[in-house]
């Protein structure tokens, strides 16, 4: 079972900063907290990993509070091609397991 | 540079028949693993291999059976293909210590009538 809950859709409009947040309520201590995007048709792609404070790359911004139960996932200034569903996963030694994600829907 | 190749992209099966799908990657990765995403869902892990030789069931392994003769292939075998398994078969690697960073195929749609 996937170890992470996060939200099953959001919308937003081209332009806007989405923020996607994740609770993370099993996390073990060495894992680390990665997140996913997959487009129709496609199979997931690895977008940013962190372990605590703020990680940020080309794509987007990883937010992790000191107590590690939760992340955020900010997109800035989002376009139509980042509509695709976002998953969160707590990462280690073990499997991946992947829970249902966050359908992001950009509107024009 | 291929990355994860999966083989065949479409198939499409009747009740009972058998087939098996092919994962092939290029990087040395030592993890491989098997997720199959029915529509609208997520990903459910069916079975992974931590090296060559060895396998593990995942969430949904039942129906399923997998091999790992060779470190850069990973097999995925359906014995008597169900209707239930129709899916998108999707294959991914990775390296030891870098588990959170997935290198996924395109994908395998099969269809069971």
């Amino acid at each position: 079972l996937a170890k992470t809950t996060q939200p099953i859709s959001m919308d937003s409009y081209e332009g806007q900063e989405v923020n996607i947040t994740c609770s993370h309520n099993n996390i073990a201590t060495n894992d680390y907290i990665t997140w996913y995007q997959q487009f129709p048709s496609q199979g997931p792609r690895f977008i940013i990993q962190g372990y605590k404070t703020k990680v940020t790359n080309e794509v987007a911004s990883l937010f992790i509070p000191a107590d590690r139960k939760s992340s955020t996932l900010s997109l800035p200034r989002v376009s139509l091609s980042d509509t695709a569903v976002y998953y969160c996963l707590d990462t280690g030694n073990t499997p991946l397991v992947f829970g249902k994600g966050t359908r992001l829907s950009v509107i024009a | 540079n291929a990355g994860v190749t999966q083989t065949p992209k479409f198939r499409v099966l009747k009740t009972g028949q058998s087939m098996t799908l092919l994962c092939a990657q290029d990087m040395n990765h030592e993890y491989m693993y098997w997720y199959r995403q029915d529509p609208g869902m997520g990903l459910r892990l069916i079975h992974y291999s931590v090296g060559e030789g060895t396998t593990a069931k995942g969430e949904v392994p039942d129906g399923y059976n997998v091999s790992r003769l060779k470190k850069q292939n990973f097999l995925l075998g359906l014995e008597s293909a169900a209707p239930s398994q129709t899916s998108v078969y999707f294959c991914a690697s990775t390296n030891r210590g870098e588990a959170g960073e997935l290198f996924f195929g395109e994908g395998s749609r099969l269809t069971v009538l």
